[in-house]
């Protein structure tokens, strides 16, 4: 089973809008941290925003903030007044609690466009 | 500036050749990882080191090569590759891999390889 699911394989925005990037995911470890990346036409990736599974409240970092509904397990990343450089592949990831490498899982990402 | 730098940021290559990327990362980190993006595909892990140790190996053939030199520097040495190897390969640190869920991964730009 997929560990970390992106449902939307694209998305469009009108600039200045605001949207939200899907992320649901699956562990059972009670102890586990989800990142969102960006990834601009270039390559390299960029990391936007984390949310600890024992934190209470949504993470935010500037336009970035994360709806954790951790019931539901979802991540979404909502990203408020969309702006034209905000067109990127976006990726979901998830580190859990357990084994030695701690390894980040990804999902297979969101293709955002902004429209002018 | 960025923290990872990888280099070269293209090569091709054909299927006998040997060549070596490089990743270099002045953030202080413990930690680096190779990774490998395919297109429509999801980042695969493929490489973890840890204090120059290598402590995840996700069952890459043995034509991809690491090696640590030091917590600096990540190498991946190639050899006799297949076209289906074309690919982003994507290097990472961290500060550490065992401890601490919340610790981003830092990306470096990518190294695009093409299989002749």
């Amino acid at each position: 089973a997929q560990k970390i699911t992106q449902t939307q394989p694209g998305m469009f925005v009108q600039e200045k809008e605001a949207v939200t990037l899907d992320c649901t995911y699956d562990t059972s470890d009670q102890s586990y941290g989800l990142f969102w990346y960006k990834q601009p036409s270039s390559g390299e990736m960029i990391f936007l925003i984390y949310q600890g599974s024992y934190d209470e409240q949504n993470a935010t970092e500037g336009r970035y903030s994360l709806n954790f509904q951790k019931a539901r397990k979802s991540a979404n990343l909502v990203i408020s007044a969309s702006q034209l450089g905000d067109s990127a592949m976006y990726f979901c990831a998830m580190r859990e609690g357990h084994g030695s490498a701690r390894q980040l899982t990804f999902g297979s990402g969101t293709q955002l466009t902004v429209l002018p | 500036e960025t923290g990872v730098t990888q280099t070269p940021r293209h090569l091709v290559m054909g299927m006998t050749n040997k060549k070596s990327l490089k990743c270099e990362q002045h953030l202080g980190h413990n930690a680096m990882y190779w990774y490998k993006q395919s297109a429509k595909k999801p980042l695969e892990l493929m490489f973890v080191y840890n204090f120059k140790e290598q402590t995840e190996n996700n069952s890459v053939p043995s034509r991809f090569s690491p090696e640590c030199p030091n917590s600096s520097h990540l190498f991946l040495h190639l050899h006799t590759l297949q076209p289906e190897d074309s690919a982003l390969y994507l290097c990472a640190s961290s500060q550490t891999v065992g401890d601490g869920s919340n610790q981003p991964q830092h990306f470096g730009d990518g190294t695009r390889l093409s299989i002749l």
